[in-house]
């Protein structure tokens, strides 16, 4: 059973396209995530939804837009892709309140 | 400006050695997390450790928070080649929904 997956697993894309990652969580939490690891391997958090509100927006391009259509889906629309939006992007959930996260398998985004 | 520091960033050590990796961080907070990360694989939790004090092992790994010092370390015991992988402590700070991750230490461990 799959606690955290997300789709795509890899995504190649040229610069300027649109496109969307899917993320599922299976195991009851109101809460889910976003982050991106750099090539660096640094993990920054992007959103945060709790129950489907926003609870987390860091400063990140606009260009980049959540959106949970329910508490067990977060998705992850990104316009007008840029070179430096290449990156791994991993999906998260927990319980709110500070309980662990249960992080998802990664996206690898290749802006070309 | 919240930060978690962790060192050393890289640690190349050999089999049967014990090492410590140290996380501080900058916010109070009473919870800290380790995570382990596998190369292209995804997060996997260690720890949590929920209070000042709080001490927590698994097998070679012992974590432990000292919140008033508002550090944690990560103590490796007589390391073995599958601890090999990247090491993340993350904060979770009071009053916040967010969770700030440390720079991660890069742990090899050569046979």
């Amino acid at each position: 059973d799959t606690a955290v997956s997300q789709t795509p697993k890899y995504l190649v894309t040229q610069m300027g396209n649109d496109k969307s990652i899917k993320c599922e969580q299976n195991l009851g939490h109101d809460t889910m995530y976003w982050y991106k690891q750099d090539s660096k391997k640094f993990l920054k958090i992007m959103f945060s939804y709790n129950n489907k509100e926003l609870i987390i927006n860091e400063t990140v391009p606009n260009r980049f837009s959540p959106k949970s259509p329910d508490k067990a889906h977060l998705n992850l629309h990104i316009n007008s892709l840029e070179l430096g939006d290449s990156a791994v992007y991993f999906c998260a959930s927990s319980h709110p309140g500070g309980h662990e996260q249960f992080f998802g398998p990664g996206t690898r985004l290749t802006v070309l | 400006e919240l930060k978690v520091e962790q060192n050393p960033l890289f640690l190349s050590m050999q089999e049967g050695k014990n090492y410590t990796i140290y996380c501080n961080y900058s916010t109070t907070s009473d919870r800290l997390y380790w995570y382990r990360q596998d190369p292209g694989k995804s997060l996997e939790s260690l720890f949590v450790l929920l209070s000042n004090g709080a001490v927590k092992q698994e097998g070679r790994l012992m974590a432990s928070l000292d919140t008033k010092a508002r550090l944690s370390t990560l103590h490796i015991t007589a390391a073995v080649h599958d601890l090999s992988a990247t090491y993340f402590c993350a904060v979770h700070p009071s009053g916040t929904y967010k969770y700030i991750f440390g720079t991660g230490t890069r742990l090899k461990v050569l046979a």
